[in-house]
């Protein structure tokens, strides 16, 4: 079965700096997609940046961007020029093409004024 | 655009009683949507998958006869909690995937804004 961990549960970053996130996953699949999705108090679940494993490319989104290595199933998530309202619980999540999602645990960035 | 909508945003109900939960997608068709449970500080737990015009698929765990779900057009799908308890209170997400979108988003799914259940 898939897995999906996040290991840091809270993380902090000074307004205009660079955090890094951290995800790693498990699967036995070759192709599947991973995710990032913020969700800021309102609870509405964002989408930030999507990366299908069979490019070799990292994807970028902005401010956003992944380091995403598949042979060490890892997925992490640099948010760069870190803003006040980047401020939400991040979520890494799984699909293996079913668009059945697997999320894992959360970390929670605050950005510090 | 893939705008999904959830209603109610907020509601309370007693113990014992059932309440219905809509996800609706409101610029697209959803032949598959999906029903999440969120835990206080918690991740989202997958109940179901909703497909339109056949039974819902229940995660390994889940109450078939609790949670109902009925996905009977191709932008609406209901969770009904029967028979609901003070530990069913909890943050319920809905998401859609997209059908009728071109081109494909890429296994993306769409969320609605979630509703919150209090059971008293």
């Amino acid at each position: 079965a898939q897995t999906v961990t996040q290991s840091q549960p809270e993380m902090s970053v000074q307004e205009a700096e660079t955090v890094t996130l951290s995800c790693t996953y498990d699967t036995s699949e070759n192709n599947y997609y991973l995710f990032w999705y913020k969700q800021p108090p309102s609870r509405q679940m964002i989408l930030v940046i999507r990366q299908e494993a069979y490019k070799q490319q990292n994807a970028t989104e902005n401010r956003f961007s992944v380091n995403f290595q598949k042979a060490a199933k890892s997925f992490s998530l640099k948010i760069s020029d870190s803003q006040l309202g980047d401020t939400a619980m991040y979520f890494c999540a799984f699909s293996e093409g079913t668009y059945k999602y697997i999320f894992g645990t959360g970390t929670r960035l605050k950005v510090l004024a | 655009g893939a705008v999904v909508s959830q209603h109610p945003s907020w509601v309370i109900c007693k113990s014992g009683t059932s309440v219905k939960i809509e996800c609706r997608s409101l610029d697209f068709q959803a032949t598959t949507m999906f029903w999440y449970r969120q835990f206080p500080k918690q991740s989202l737990m997958l109940m179901a998958t909703s497909n339109e015009g056949s039974k819902a698929t229940y995660e390994q765990g889940v109450e078939k006869d609790k949670f109902l779900i009925n996905h009977a057009s191709l932008t609406l799908s209901t969770l009904t909690v029967t028979s609901a308890h003070p530990e069913d209170s909890s943050f319920y997400i809905c998401s859609a995937r997209a059908t009728n979108r071109s081109p494909d988003s890429g296994n993306t799914i769409y969320f609605g804004e979630g509703s919150w259940l209090t059971v008293v």
